[in-house]
């Protein structure tokens, strides 16, 4: 099955600052890569999501890039703000299974 | 809104028990998941079901089963509840294997 591991597991930064996540995975096949941001007592949301075909993809202050050859996507959040506080997680998915990475605590520091 | 309702949100039991969480979606989506969360394990897919008559283990089977009574129901049931079964369990819907929508949660306490 897919193996999928996610650095760091917790993260501060300043409002105002770049947070960078970064996401490996162990399956060739794995063609869709979402991410999702759960807050505090919530369901996980997704927030942004790439396909293999696709190097980099950007909404807003959010971004992805996916590097196919060394199976390894990273999530970008610029201009951090205390909302983007959360614990946020990567999946690999190949058509029906979604495989997720262990979960990075974001908090934003005012 | 359409969306995907699980109930009960919380549930407490004794180890042993025989308990059923349960899953229903308003949204036409065809795939449905069940996914336990557990800190600093992320979430582990332990059922999925890509219609009525398909259902699929997971990486954490073992001790659970599933039953897709319709296309917009999908249960998750503990024969014998134990307490390393304690955790919050997600439902989750797709369309075409993109885009998972994930329900409320269910927090289960095994005592």
């Amino acid at each position: 099955g897919e193996n999928v591991e996610q650095h760091p597991s917790t993260l501060s930064v300043q409002e105002g600052d770049s947070a960078v996540i970064k996401c490996t995975y162990s399956d060739s096949a794995s063609n869709y890569f979402p991410w999702y941001k759960q807050e505090l007592g919530k369901r996980p949301q997704l927030i942004i999501d790439i396909r293999s075909n696709v190097g980099e993809k950007k909404d807003q202050r959010i971004a992805v890039t996916l590097n196919k050859t060394a199976k390894h996507f990273s999530l970008h959040i610029t201009e951090t703000q205390p909302e983007d506080s959360a614990v946020y997680f990567c999946a690999a998915s190949k058509e029906l299974e979604f495989y997720f990475g262990t979960g990075t605590s974001l908090t934003v520091i005012p | 809104d359409a969306d995907v309702t699980q109930t009960p949100r919380n549930r407490i039991t004794k180890t042993g028990k025989r308990i059923m969480l349960e899953c229903s979606q308003t949204k036409g989506h065809d795939r449905m998941y069940w996914y336990r969360q557990d800190p600093g394990l992320g979430l582990r897919l332990i059922y999925y079901s890509f219609d009525v008559k398909d259902i699929n283990k997971g990486e954490i089977s073992d001790g659970y089963s599933v039953s897709r009574q319709a296309q917009a129901k999908f249960s998750l049931s503990l024969e014998s509840a134990i307490p390393n079964q304690t955790a919050l369990y997600f439902c989750a819907t797709s369309r075409s294997g993109e885009k998972l929508f994930f329900g409320s949660g269910t927090q289960l306490s095994v005592l």
